[in-house]
């Protein structure tokens, strides 16, 4: 069945410093990818979102490319700051239905 | 704005009970859908609902049933609850199955079997 694969389960870096989450897809039908932050206690909220005739997509410090032949889509933040703590999930959308990768907890040490 | 209200926010059942996880949209969406959230396993669809009067079987659909009771309430039922049902129940809603926006999600109910 459909699958999306996220990876690394658990990031640490240093205030300032880079983050990269990388997600892969199953689905050669799926045309949308959402990125979701999820904060302790709360429900996700999507941060930022491609389309599949898109390559890249930039919103200030986060961004986010795909590679649709390779079906595989990245998120990227950059400058990170103690608030980007969180768990993040890449998200897969088909005809119907979204389906989310595993989730990344995201730890940005002061 | 609500956007995505679940009720209740927390529940614990005995092993057998049975309960009914309420979710209202107040955005006009066609689609809705009820996710679990397990450590290690992300977010896991358990049925969805692409618009009023459909219901469909996700990933993990066993011990579960659905309602649309119209388009902007979609429950979830527990007939007989077991440990394994454990979980954080989360209901989203997305403008409709043929767009590609992004779907809404409410604040969670977290369930405890015992």
């Amino acid at each position: 069945g459909e699958n999306v694969e996220q990876h690394p389960s658990t990031l640490s870096v240093q205030e300032g410093d880079s983050a990269v989450i990388k997600c892969t897809y199953s689905d050669s039908a799926s045309n949308y990818f959402p990125w979701y932050k999820q904060e302790l206690g709360k429900g996700p909220q999507l941060i930022i979102d491609i389309r599949s005739n898109v390559g890249e997509k930039k919103d200030q410090r986060i961004a986010v490319t795909l590679n649709k032949t390779a079906k595989h889509f990245s998120l990227h933040i950059t400058e990170t700051q103690p608030e980007d703590s969180a768990v993040y999930f890449c998200a897969a959308k088909g005809t119907y239905k979204y389906i989310f990768g595993t989730g990344t907890r995201l730890k940005v040490l002061a | 704005n609500a956007g995505v209200t679940q009720t209740p926010k927390f529940q614990v059942l005995k092993t057998g009970q049975s309960m009914t996880l309420q979710c209202a949209q107040d955005m006009n969406h066609n689609s809705m859908y009820w996710y679990r959230q397990d450590p290690g396993m992300g977010l896991r669809l358990i049925y969805y609902s692409a618009s009023e009067g459909t219901t469909d079987k996700g990933e993990v659909p066993n011990g579960y049933n659905v309602s649309r009771l119209n388009k902007r309430e979609f429950s979830l039922r527990l007939e007989s609850a077991a440990p394994s049902q454990t979980s954080v129940y989360f209901c989203a809603s997305s403008e409709w199955w043929g767009e590609d926006t992004e779907a809404f999600f409410g604040q969670g109910t977290r369930l405890t079997v015992v």
